[in-house]
């Protein structure tokens, strides 16, 4: 069971603009801990989509934008493409007495 | 640009040893974090461990007891052991480059590897 909870689904449709939600604890996201977003398209492997909360990786869209406030994390998609179909999961540290690097329960957003 | 691939035996009997390797390609190992992370089919992520180049480790409390991660600098790979395994240890395991996890995250990752623990 992990420590980061998201919505189990999203949809949007073509163009709209989806936000999906981590929310976490004053063990992790409330700490101070950054959050990182990752997307894995259907067969493959994740790739990092945000880090350090709101930073893109060279190549990822401006169309992703990450943000952070409090205990939570958001990960929005604007001008949603058929493409952008995927699982997207966050990811933080946790510092509770079982401490670890930790991934959220995933999100699968439908186009 | 660096590239990861995991190799290893794709079934693995219960009780034993799961074995597998994560060739590092296009980059030095040094100066990062070296990880391994899986996924149980359907499932979401879970990070397993690190081991760093200079040869410190950290393991996920939950698997520390099963769990040794090694490096072969001299190859340019680094190794993943799981003990006694049952079938909740079946899932994709990846490999996972970090220069600093807590403000970087893992990038890249290798393509993954289907264990299956089973008779």
């Amino acid at each position: 069971q992990s420590v980061l909870t998201q919505p189990p689904s999203v949809s949007g449709a073509p163009g709209q603009r989806v936000t999906i939600s981590c929310t976490g604890s004053s063990s992790n996201i409330g700490a101070g801990y950054d959050v990182h977003w990752y997307q894995q398209l259907p067969g493959t492997a994740p790739k990092l989509l945000i880090y350090g909360n709101s930073n893109r990786p060279s190549g990822v869209p401006d169309r992703f934008s990450g943000s952070k406030s409090g205990t939570s994390a958001s990960l929005a998609i604007s001008g949603l493409q058929a493409e952008d179909e995927a699982d997207y999961y966050c990811q933080s540290y946790d510092s509770s007495l079982s401490a670890s690097y930790v991934f959220g329960t995933g999100t699968k957003v439908t186009v | 640009q660096v590239q990861l691939q995991e190799s290893g035996p794709g079934l693995v009997k219960p009780s034993e040893t799961l074995s597998l390797t994560c060739a590092v390609s296009g980059g030095s190992i040094s100066g990062y974090y070296w990880n391994w992370i899986r996924q149980p089919p359907g499932k979401g992520l879970e990070w397993i461990g690190y081991m760093y180049y200079s040869g410190s480790t950290n393991y996920n409390p939950s698997l520390k007891s099963r769990v040794t991660i090694s490096m072969d600098t001299s190859k340019n790979q680094f190794s993943l052991r799981l003990s006694s395994v049952t079938a909740a240890d079946t899932a994709v395991y990846y490999c996972a480059r970090s220069t600093n996890i807590v403000v970087r995250g893992f990038d890249p990752w290798g393509q993954g590897t289907l264990v299956t623990v089973s008779s």
